[in-house]
């Protein structure tokens, strides 16, 4: 199965928006809504933030959001704090009924 | 609240059998949804393990099918992972996470390192 593709990194500079794309194939992202995003801050286990596309868990911040379009979901950090500063991996189900990843993205918040 | 842990030795030889529990408590493990291993070399990225669903079914990652086997006692509310012929690549960070249409929420992961 051949993996998402992300950026390996990204930067942005307080209070500035980034996005993250995540590119798959129609057997992945392109066929499911069943794409989601999770932040790992280092040392952690990572965090879900964003699912179905485009949910937020309850609470969560609304500075995440994420959207879809063809094979490329894409996740959105707006008002960028130093919080944010972490990696970022998503995930797929897919028509062979496993999960792809991405490879992950590194956040430096500048 | 849903809370995994997982548990495990941390230290295993080459050509050994890795066995891993993962605890689920505040869900039975009955309920409608899968139950996920995921692992992560160090500096690397995340790699899905395999999954199981509640009743019974499996799913494995391609790469390490030959190699892997998930299991279930719903007795105690625990899964379970199996990886044989394990080698320094295996080295890793592995977590357990609940599966609906993504993985959440997840336990903090337990450090396996491969060597003699």
């Amino acid at each position: 199965q051949s993996a998402l593709t992300q950026p390996a990194s990204v930067s942005g500079s307080p209070g500035q928006s980034i996005t993250i794309s995540c590119t798959g194939s129609n057997s992945d992202v392109g066929h499911y809504n069943f794409v989601s995003w999770y932040q790992q801050h280092p040392g952690k286990a990572p965090k879900l933030i964003i699912y179905e596309v485009t949910k937020r868990p309850s609470g969560d911040s609304n500075r995440f959001s994420g959207s879809k379009s063809g094979n490329t979901a894409s996740l959105t950090i707006s008002g960028l704090q130093a919080e944010d500063e972490a990696d970022y991996y998503c995930i797929s189900f897919t028509t062979s009924y496993t999960w792809v990843l991405g490879g992950g993205t590194r956040l430096t918040v500048l | 609240q849903v809370q995994l842990q997982e548990s495990g030795p941390g230290l295993v030889k080459p050509s050994q059998t890795l066995s891993l529990t993962c605890t689920v408590s505040g869900d039975s493990i009955s309920d409608d949804y899968s139950w996920t291993w995921i692992r992560q070399p160090p500096g690397k990225g995340l790699e899905w393990i395999g999954d199981i669903s509640f009743n019974g079914n499996t799913n494995y990652n391609p790469s390490l099918k030959s190699r892997v086997t998930i299991s279930v006692d719903t007795s105690k509310n625990q899964f379970f992972l199996n990886l044989n012929s394990l080698t320094a690549a295996d080295t890793a960070v592995y977590y357990c996470a609940r599966t609906g249409n993504n993985w959440n929420p997840w336990g903090q992961g337990t450090l396996v390192t491969v060597s003699s």
